[in-house]
């Protein structure tokens, strides 16, 4: 079982669309969620952390985890296409000391 | 402006040559970091330092090596063990001390072998 799983994608949506993107992870321990954006053959850029239970919002952006569950997802709301991309996620491992990357979870949306 | 510098943004390997790829941030970061990105893959941690004069190996680190003389540096090089070294290698830095430190990336080297 990988340490962070994301489904590949690509995930199509539509302009204006909601896109649910989706993360489980293994470390029952770990404290810090992480997603990021990363364009294609640009650096990663990070838009959202989360650390406790519950949703956390941030303009069109609302990150969602659950520690009993393992599973950790991010929204975009009112989609644009600027917003495709593939976005990652990343989990801090128990101990602190380094994140562990899902492979990511590729966004079209469409005009 | 503050921030993490890699260079060069592209290189090329030949066959049987060592190369170090730079990475300089000023943010003051105690710790740094190396991916190596493939092709549709994710992330994977080549090495990670902590502290000046202190690294620690990552799940990849078979084919590099790395130094941390300076805060502010952590310069990568891939070795002629390295085989398969054609990949996107990402720096990235963040605060020590709590488990809410996101990392920063610089914008990447991309390595090719001729």
């Amino acid at each position: 079982q990988k340490e962070v799983e994301q489904n590949s994608g690509p995930l199509s949506v539509p302009e204006g669309a909601i896109a649910s993107l989706n993360c489980t992870y293994s470390d029952r321990g770990s404290q810090s969620f992480f997603w990021y954006r990363q364009y294609s053959g640009k650096s990663p850029e990070l838009i959202m952390f989360i650390y406790s239970n519950g949703d956390k919002e941030d303009g069109r952006f609302t990150a969602q985890l659950n520690k009993a569950s393992q599973y950790v997802s991010l929204l975009i709301r009112d989609s644009q296409p600027s917003d495709s991309a593939t976005y990652l996620c990343a989990v801090m491992n128990t101990g602190f000391q380094k994140l562990v990357f899902g492979t990511g979870t590729r966004l079209l949306v469409s005009p | 402006d503050g921030g993490i510098t890699q260079s060069p943004k592209y290189l090329f390997r030949k066959e049987g040559q060592n190369v170090t790829l730079s990475c300089e941030q000023n943010l003051n970061h105690d710790a740094m970091y190396w991916y190596r990105q493939d092709p549709g893959q994710g992330l994977r941690l080549i090495y990670y330092s902590q502290i000046v004069n202190d690294f620690q190996k990552g799940d990849i680190a078979e084919g590099y090596s790395v130094s941390r003389e300076k805060k502010e540096s952590f310069p990568l090089t891939v070795t002629s063990a390295q085989k398969n070294p054609t990949a996107f290698y990402l720096c990235a830095s963040s605060i020590t001390g709590t488990e809410y430190q996101p990392q920063h990336f610089g914008d990447g080297t991309r390595l090719s072998i001729l």
